[in-house]
């Protein structure tokens, strides 16, 4: 069975950073793109960032170029986001989710909270 | 930025069709997707590349999409398919950027 189990989330201060994590298993993680969505409390979807299989290739929803890194390790079918200078605006549920262009496979999220 | 646009709520009666749009200024040469997410779930897939629906989705979910508008179908809308949908796509570039609708509230009651 495919899966992707999201963790890290936690309560932060603005200002503060934050890494999540998403462990994949049931299908060849090193084959696929990754993509990180958001979803604020009573907000809809929001894509965040993705990275191409080898990792050579990275994007950005603009509001959180220059705070947040995408990255991935496929030795342990792992991949990351990296949120430094976190405010308000980035409270949300963080869902990892498979990339073959439609986004077929999710985890069940992770909360991060900025107060 | 690019965006697309979808209404914010749709209500039917079980039984009847629902439809539901989506419209941006690049579907007619980007994909539409459609994301299903009931309360308190992950989102499901339940279109991709604007008409195709994956193994498990109910026949009854259809979608196409016309110049700048995309349009899921729901043929005889159950009580089990009140959820928030959105529509997913990427601007004209094809760049791997991609953007979501605001999403559409589906009441089936």
């Amino acid at each position: 069975e495919m899966q992707l189990e999201e963790s890290g989330g936690d309560l932060v201060q603005p200002g503060e950073s934050l890494r999540l994590s998403c462990v994949a298993s049931g299908f060849p993680f090193s084959r696929y793109w990754m993509t990180w969505v958001r979803q604020a409390p009573g907000k809809g979807l929001e894509w965040v960032a993705n990275i191409k299989f080898d990792g050579h290739e990275r994007n950005y929803v603009d509001s959180v170029k220059g705070r947040f890194t995408i990255s991935r390790d496929n030795a342990n079918n792992s991949v990351y986001l990296q949120m430094n200078s976190l405010s308000a605006e980035d409270a949300a549920v963080y869902y990892c989710a498979r990339d073959r262009y439609d986004m077929d496979v999710w985890g069940k999220g992770t909360t991060v909270t900025v107060s | 930025s690019y965006e697309v646009t979808q209404p914010p709520s749709v209500s039917v009666s079980p039984g009847q069709t629902a439809r539901i749009t989506c419209s941006g200024d690049a579907l007619p040469k980007r994909y539409a997707y459609w994301y299903q997410q009931k309360s308190g779930q992950a989102p499901v897939l339940v279109i991709f590349e604007d008409s195709k629906r994956p193994s498990g989705i109910p026949e009854r979910f259809s979608a196409s999409t016309s110049g700048t508008l995309a349009t899921l179908t729901i043929s005889g809308a159950q009580v089990e398919d009140e959820a928030d949908y959105y529509c997913y796509s990427t601007d004209i570039t094809g760049n791997r950027n991609w953007v979501f609708g605001g999403g559409t509230k589906l009441t089936v009651l």
